[in-house]
């Protein structure tokens, strides 16, 4: 399986402004995935990275907030801009296997906004 | 409507006992794949089994097992011989039809579970 590194680990920023958090995978893939997953709750898919063009962005989630980048096939970024305290939350990018394998995550970005 | 049912918000089990989780689900496509997933508390998302829609036998990887019933649609995790160590949230997710997209990767709620000693 996939070896994904994200950093970084924690966060904790200030109202206003952005964070940006990176994903990095040890193989080429296809798909990236960025979760957000708000204390208490479960994940929720905020976009789906593809190389070479825009990201796919679920609803309620937009690319003003959550801008990605995907530059190449073992790398993506996802930016938390203008932060309130609602952002905080941990944040998790993940690669898709084939379809009889599971989604491989990174060790996800717990952030906090004062 | 909820796609995957979780209706144990936390449970508590004896070290060295088994404990079930349960897990529903709802789809009508033919072709899905069901995982479950462990949550520490220091955030992370380790995988732990799969079960396919057309597996006939059900799951299992060391101390995890997974209880399908296909027709009740459900995906209850067994967890033998708990250890302080499994004491995390556990999330089941469902991936529905053929392809490999995010979009069709829901999770569950997730049940806490905590092993006492």
């Amino acid at each position: 399986s996939a070896v994904i590194s994200q950093k970084p680990s924690r966060d904790i920023c200030q109202r206003g402004t952005s964070l940006t958090i990176q994903c990095q995978v040890d193989s080429q893939v296809t798909m990236m995935f960025w979760y957000r997953q708000q204390p208490g709750q479960s994940l929720t898919l905020i976009a789906t990275a593809n190389q070479g063009s825009e990201a796919t962005y679920e609803s309620g989630f937009v690319i003003d907030k959550f801008p990605i980048s995907r530059p190449n096939l073992t790398f993506s970024t996802l930016t938390v801009s203008n932060m309130s305290p609602e952002d905080s939350s941990i944040y998790l990018c993940s690669v898709a296997g084939s379809r009889n394998q599971p989604q491989h995550f990174g060790d996800g970005t717990r952030l906090s906004i004062l | 409507a909820q796609k995957i049912t979780q209706t144990q918000p936390g449970m508590f089990v004896q070290e060295k006992e088994a404990v079930t989780l349960d897990c529903t689900y709802d789809t009508s496509d033919p072709s899905y794949g069901l995982f479950w997933y462990k949550q520490p508390s220091s955030g992370e998302m380790i995988f732990l089994i799969y079960q396919g829609s057309y597996d006939q036998q059900n799951a299992t990887e060391g101390r995890y097992s997974l209880n399908f019933q296909k027709a009740r649609k459900s995906a209850n995790l067994v967890i033998s011989a708990s250890q302080l160590g499994d004491s995390a949230m556990y999330f089941c997710a469902m991936r529905e039809g053929q392809g490999n997209y995010g979009q069709n990767f829901v999770f569950g709620p997730g049940t806490r579970l905590s092993v006492l000693p």
